[in-house]
């Protein structure tokens, strides 16, 4: 059964760009989140969706957003892209949200904003 | 505010020694979970504990969720320079309320020299 799969794997941008970051999830899982991983910060919880709906969002502004489609594929986009929003984004799957259900992680993709 | 304590935050021991990794919060989990990342690589679940009291073993890893599912533990016997990796704790449904949100400890950087 493949795993979590996150494209691209690796991605440099330009300062006030935007970027669209892909993740399939593991076939059967409905609940993807997203997390952002950085040296100083460590993981972070971006927002996570079930059904095609946000139901939780973590402490980042507006320009980072998502989307969930009918096939529990998940999106997020970064707009105006800051230095600071170099990281590591990382996407997990699970097949539903709660208690005790397991959270598997994608390998991430890899992004540098100069 | 940091929910989950994680401690140490650095470990260098050598090949055949025992350690222990601590993962300590105020709040109340559903699930506690640990990770293993190597770098430019996403997370790879190791266990996940759900019930208060519960101790699991994998192979020379046991870890063990507390009574109060506050806090969790993970012991390693006889590390081998394979395991060098981080380790990360993350504790989901934090005050019942959270759907997808993983609360992240800081990571055990564990290096073990042959």
């Amino acid at each position: 059964k493949a795993g979590v799969t996150q494209t691209p794997r690796y991605l440099i941008k330009t300062r006030g760009q935007q970027v669209t970051l892909s993740c399939s999830p593991i076939s059967g899982h409905r609940s993807v989140s997203w997390y952002q991983q950085t040296p100083g910060q460590g993981l972070q919880f971006l927002f996570e969706y079930f059904s095609e709906t946000q139901r939780n969002k973590g402490n980042f502004p507006g320009r980072f957003s998502g989307r969930q489609f009918s096939n529990s594929r998940s999106e997020m986009n970064v707009s105006t892209l800051e230095l600071g929003d170099s990281a590591l984004y990382l996407c997990a799957s699970s097949l539903v949200a709660g208690s005790g259900n397991t959270i598997y992680f994608g390998e991430g993709s890899w992004l540098t904003v100069v | 505010t940091q929910l989950l304590e994680q401690s140490p935050q650095f470990l260098s021991i050598q090949e055949g020694e025992n350690l222990t990794v601590y993962c300590n919060s105020s709040s109340v989990f559903s699930s506690l979970q640990w990770y293993r990342q190597e770098p430019g690589e996403g997370p790879v679940l190791l266990v996940t504990v759900v019930t208060g009291g519960e101790v699991k073993k994998l192979k020379r890893l046991t870890f063990q969720f507390g009574d109060a599912r506050k806090d969790s533990s993970l012991h390693i016997t006889a590390a081998q320079p394979g395991d060098t990796g981080l380790y990360l704790c993350a504790g989901d449904g934090a005050g019942g309320t959270s759907y997808g949100k993983l609360t992240f400890g800081q990571g055990t950087i564990l290096t073990v020299h042959p």
